[in-house]
């Protein structure tokens, strides 16, 4: 079983405030970790796929990056807003198999 | 109608029961795959369908019966369901199976399954 962890497991913010948090992974035989975004009652939302390590991706205020020596990744979002409360999964890619944390759950109070 | 749709998204049924989900794909994908969410608990994989050939099966009891008839429809067929198997099931679909672990998956929004 290939446990990825993520903290915190919830979140809550003030709208201005910039907010990140933390996946975690096996870092053996690693070929890609996900990101996605899921608000409640829609479809879970892809943000990020990343493979190599050091990578870097950005998407508006949201942005992620990856270190596969170690087995992390960090999710970053800058002057969080109302519309980014959803939870946040990240997901280690293997194989045709993706292995999901159980989520942050981010709440920006206005 | 675009992306990955769900029917029905909300489903109540008894212990002796047959139902099933459906699942629709618009991308022209190849692959698809159902997802269960209990609460608290990670997505977790239940089956993966290749070209239409099922390529993985984790370990699901046989109450929970799939089919790939094509490669834009996926359906889970539901039969004397225990209350333990309340929960989401996600449907999701990619490009490929590229083996490698890379390729997106892309989610539809779930079947809220209450089984009493």
């Amino acid at each position: 079983i290939l446990n990825v962890e993520q903290s915190p497991q919830s979140l809550h913010v003030q709208e201005g405030d910039s907010t990140n948090f933390t996946c975690s992974f096996p870092s053996s035989n690693f070929y890609a970790l996900h990101w996605y975004r899921w608000e409640t009652a829609k479809s879970p939302e892809a943000l990020f796929v990343m493979t190599l390590n050091g990578d870097e991706k950005k998407k508006g205020r949201i942005s992620a990056t990856l270190n596969t020596k170690e087995g992390y990744s960090y999710l970053y979002i800058k002057g969080s807003q109302p519309e980014d409360s959803a939870t946040y999964l990240c997901a280690r890619g293997t194989g045709n198999q993706f292995y999901f944390g159980t989520g942050t759950s981010l709440t920006v109070i206005p | 109608e675009t992306g990955v749709t769900q029917t029905p998204r909300h489903l109540v049924m008894g212990m002796t029961n047959k139902k099933s989900l459906k699942c629709e794909q618009h991308l022209g994908h190849n692959a698809m795959y159902w997802y269960k969410q209990s609460a608290k608990k990670p997505l977790e994989l239940m089956f993966v369908y290749s070209l239409e050939e099922r390529v993985e099966n984790n370990s699901v009891p046989s109450r929970f019966s799939p089919e790939c008839p094509n490669s834009s429809h996926l359906f889970l067929h539901l039969h004397t369901l225990q209350p333990e198997d309340s929960a989401l099931y996600l449907c999701a679909s990619s490009q490929d199976t590229s083996g490698w672990g890379t390729d997106t998956q892309y989610f539809g929004p779930g079947t809220r399954l209450t089984v009493l």
